[in-house]
């Protein structure tokens, strides 16, 4: 059964380091979307894309955070000069339509 | 604003017991609702999804739930819990195609032998 994969599954990096989180769909699927879930915390809405544009963004997206599918296949949620309190897993899920969504197993961020 | 509220953070159940776990969410229209279980460490898999129809509805690992638009819940329940089932579990809403998903604060499951 395809799946959405993520890479790398734990990624640390210093503070005002940027970082790249790589997720890579299910093929054919059209809606993509980055969460992130600070420890003991409940998942968070960061992004969603449809279509090569950003359809919507929580307030939490602000410019340190972009989103991009640079070849079709990859999805990367990009973090500029990431912050303490960045540090969360981070969650890509993709969508063929309809409304269920498939989610990667995460990629835990730790910013020292 | 919509929002989900899972009022149990912890709940503890015995092994075979029945399990029940509350789901409220605020919205003006009927919304898409969904479970997903969290395994520690682990990623987020669906358990079931309500988007429209018979109102009770089925999903994997055994598990069901009830939409009541009167009481505006979707609550979790299992009949017999395993011990497998101990996780963190989350309520979420989408409120149209394409949409973000809103999750409640989760519920954590401990089963006891």
């Amino acid at each position: 059964e395809p799946e959405v994969t993520q890479t790398p599954s734990h990624q640390v990096t210093q503070m005002g380091q940027e970082v790249i989180l790589r997720c890579v769909p299910i093929s054919n699927h059209l809606y993509f979307y980055w969460y992130r879930q600070i420890l003991g915390q409940k998942v968070e809405f960061l992004v969603s894309f449809y279509n090569n544009e950003i359809s919507e963004k929580s307030e939490i997206f602000d410019d340190q955070f972009s989103v991009e599918r640079p070849d079709g296949s990859n999805f990367t949620l990009k973090i500029r000069s990431t912050k303490l309190e960045d540090s969360a897993m981070y969650f890509c899920a993709s969508m063929p339509g309809g409304y269920e969504q498939y989610f990667g197993p995460g990629t835990r961020l730790t910013v020292t | 604003a919509q929002s989900v509220t899972q009022p149990d953070i912890h709940i503890t159940v015995s092994e075979g017991a029945s399990l029940e776990l509350r789901c409220n969410y605020s919205y003006g229209a009927t919304p898409y609702l969904f479970w997903y279980v969290q395994s520690p460490g682990q990623g987020l898999q669906l358990l079931l999804k309500y988007f429209s129809g018979d109102t009770l509805v089925q999903g994997i690992k055994g598990f069901e739930a009830e939409f009541k638009r009167s009481q505006s819940s979707f609550n979790l329940r299992k009949p017999s819990v395993h011990w497998s089932d101990a996780a963190e579990y989350f309520c979420a809403v989408e409120r149209n195609q394409g949409g973000k998903l809103i999750f409640g604060q989760g519920t954590e499951l401990s089963v006891k032998p």
